[in-house]
């Protein structure tokens, strides 16, 4: 069956270093791959959507990789502050009318 | 643009009660998914529908558990019959068309006593 797997539920990161959190799926062949922030008791906020035909993405401090051999995603942000402080979840999905399947998330926490 | 509008944003029902749950999605969308997500779980898809249409309904119980998105007013998701477990956080999204991000709204609470 289709598994997503995000590192470790927690990782803790020193403020201005960069974060670097990874997305696996076993038993899918994505179209593409979407990154959400979730905040405790709002919904998800989509930050990036990167293509199998795309290696890497930028927006800001953000960056994403996808790489359809090795079947990960990696999520980066550079000179990370508190405000990053979030669960960030990964959803790879096929084309079409087909819904996003999220991943557990992963909770990042930056310290000043 | 108001965004994603749900409401109730918090409900409390009694077991055996229904709960009727409300998405207006981003004027322009026409494609809507509801989530359940437990404390400390992920978001779990259950139903994903484009006007008066269901698209996909696999997450979605088969008992006691409808949703709608008709021609005119919001999307419902509803509840017969509630029990304890139904307790969970429902959001609703909404995106223009396939292979887009999709917009959250801030989701109901549904507590079952």
């Amino acid at each position: 069956s289709q598994k997503i797997e995000q590192n470790s539920e927690a990782l803790n990161i020193q403020e201005g270093k960069t974060a670097t959190l990874t997305c696996n799926y076993t038993n899918y062949s994505p179209a593409y791959l979407q990154w959400y922030r979730q905040d405790p008791g709002r919904g998800p906020v989509f930050l990036l959507l990167i293509r199998e035909n795309e290696k890497e993405k930028r927006k800001e401090r953000l960056k994403v990789t996808f790489d359809t051999t090795l079947k990960q995603s990696l999520f980066h942000i550079t000179a990370s502050q508190p405000a990053d402080s979030a669960t960030y979840l990964c959803a790879p999905s096929y084309s079409g009318n087909t819904p996003l399947v999220f991943g557990k998330g992963t909770r990042l926490s930056v310290i000043a | 643009n108001a965004g994603v509008m749900q409401n109730p944003r918090h409900l409390v029902r009694r077991r055996g009660q229904e709960a009727r749950l409300r998405c207006s999605p981003m004027k322009g969308h026409s494609h809507v998914y509801w989530y359940r997500q437990l404390p400390e779980e992920g978001l779990k898809f259950m139903v994903y529908l484009q006007k008066e249409n269901i698209i996909d309904e696999s997450g979605m119980p088969k008992e006691r558990f409808s949703a709608e998105f008709p021609k005119e007013g919001p999307s419902i998701l509803r509840i017969q019959q509630v029990v304890r477990g139904d307790s969970a956080a429902y959001f609703c999204a909404s995106s223009p068309q396939e292979e887009y991000g999709y917009t959250f709204g801030s989701g109901t609470r549904l507590t079952v006593v």
